[in-house]
């Protein structure tokens, strides 16, 4: 299966610590994705990073990608109690459907 | 606020009923997609249409009928269903992948929560 895999389950932070999840992955890949679910809500993309690439930034968030260790992590830095959700890795092999990883809760207490 | 509207946000039915959800998008999208999503529970892909053509079945039951108007509407027609269907249905569209262009970001609705009586 395709279907990438996060972890931790749930991680529990302070406001202002940074969080870092992770996403490991079983087949090659041609892009992976990260989105951001709040309770109750849609899914929201936050950024997509090509195999041919290894970090990303944007605004507080830092991607990373070792496609030799089939993984990604998500860094939120400065953490607020408005980035408590559920945060979604998402791969692709060009043409396919994404697939979505099981998903890390993160709370962030203020 | 979302760019992809979904009717109604909550829909309670007995599972004689028939209903339908209803997805709109006006971003020019050509890929329009349906997911069920369980409670703690990643999204799982139901439809894909690209270009109003139904391109993806992910081996759904028959009780749910995707049907695409047109370029902005997206409907998931519902009949006979079953407890275990009880969950989030989200509507998402993009831009489409095709042969050398990689799949894009994709814009969510905030979904229909849907019970079976």
């Amino acid at each position: 299966s395709q279907q990438g895999e996060e972890d931790p389950q749930a991680l529990s932070i302070q406001e202002g610590e940074n969080a870092t999840m992770n996403c490991s992955y079983k087949t090659s890949i041609n892009n992976l994705q990260w989105y951001r679910q709040n309770s109750g809500r849609g899914l929201v993309h936050l950024i997509l990073i090509r195999s041919n690439e290894r970090e990303k930034h944007s605004g507080r968030l830092r991607v990373t990608l070792d496609t030799s260790k089939k993984s990604s992590s998500l860094l939120i830095t400065a953490s607020r109690a408005a980035d408590t959700a559920s945060y979604f890795c998402a791969t692709d092999r060009g043409n396919t459907p994404l697939v979505f990883g099981k998903g890390t809760r993160l709370s962030v207490i203020a | 606020d979302t760019e992809v509207t979904q009717t109604p946000k909550h829909l309670v039915m007995g599972m004689t009923n028939k209903k339908s959800l209803k997805c709109e998008q006006h971003m020019g999208h050509r890929a329009m997609y349906w997911y069920k999503q369980k409670a703690k529970k990643p999204p799982e892909l139901m439809f894909v249409y690209s270009y109003e053509k139904l391109s993806i079945n992910e081996s759904v039951p028959s009780r749910f009928s995707p049907e695409c108007p047109n370029s902005s509407l997206l409907n998931l027609h519902l009949h006979a269903l079953q407890p275990e269907d009880s969950a989030l249905y989200l509507c998402a569209s993009s831009h489409p992948s095709s042969a050398g262009h990689r799949n894009q970001p994709q814009h969510f609705g905030d979904g229909t929560r849907l019970s079976i009586l």
